[in-house]
């Protein structure tokens, strides 16, 4: 079955500390997002993709890397320089032409 | 870019009675509005779109209304059921990208009571 993967399903990450998170999606995709949801703020786009070593910075970048090698790969990164990194991060997919995104099941991050 | 304003924050509605989600957006070009459910811990599902050419979109109890004049979408759900506890998620696209950047409301918490 087609889909988009995220993993890990739960990450804990101390201060001063880079991690990655992963995204990967076999459904033929063009376009590649990363949105990062806290409590009461709904879905804030951090990075996208929509095209293979091309992306743009979304509205709330500052502190966060991506990379776009692949058509199916997208992780994020997220260095220390994110003063508050503890949240729950959502990757998506879309295809040329338009229509709805497909969304992964999520990442939640917490600093410790 | 697009400003979407979703009402209300929060809904709580009977089994069985029916609950009304209102999205205004912002520009004119948008031509394409989805909305999307997420279950706790989990990412948000498309459950119903509409595009600009059609004012009315139905799908068994769900259903979502367009007035372009107005800028605004409303999702209709029937018959609630427990099961339709969610926050909801109304969005309206990018103009002009055939790859479509959406812009999200904030959400709404509805709760269905047995």
């Amino acid at each position: 079955d087609g889909g988009i993967t995220q993993s890990p399903k739960y990450l804990f990450r101390k201060e001063g500390q880079n991690v990655t998170l992963s995204c990967e999606q076999n459904l033929n995709h063009d376009a590649m997002y990363w949105y990062r949801q806290d409590p009461g703020q709904g879905l804030r786009l951090i990075y996208y993709s929509q095209i293979v070593n091309d992306f743009q910075k979304g509205d709330i970048a500052e502190g966060y890397s991506v990379s776009r090698e692949k058509k199916e790969s997208f992780p994020l990164t997220v260095t220390s320089a994110q003063k508050n990194p503890t949240a729950f991060y959502l990757c998506a997919s879309t295809r040329r032409g338009g229509g709805g995104y497909t969304f992964g099941s999520g990442t939640r991050l917490t600093v410790v | 870019g697009e400003n979407v304003e979703q009402h209300p924050s929060t809904l709580s509605v009977q089994e069985g009675d029916s609950a009304v989600i209102k999205c205004t957006y912002s520009d004119s070009a948008s031509n394409y509005f989805p909305w999307y459910k997420q279950e706790l811990g989990k990412g948000p599902q498309l459950i119903i779109d509409i595009r600009s050419n059609v004012g009315e979109k139905k799908d068994q109890r769900i259903a979502v209304t367009l007035n372009k004049t107005a800028k605004h979408f409303s999702l209709h759900i029937t018959e609630t059921q427990p099961e339709d506890s969610a926050v909801y998620f109304c969005a309206a696209s990018e103009k002009g990208s055939t790859l479509g950047r959406l812009y999200f409301g904030r959400g709404t918490q509805l709760t269905v009571w047995p």
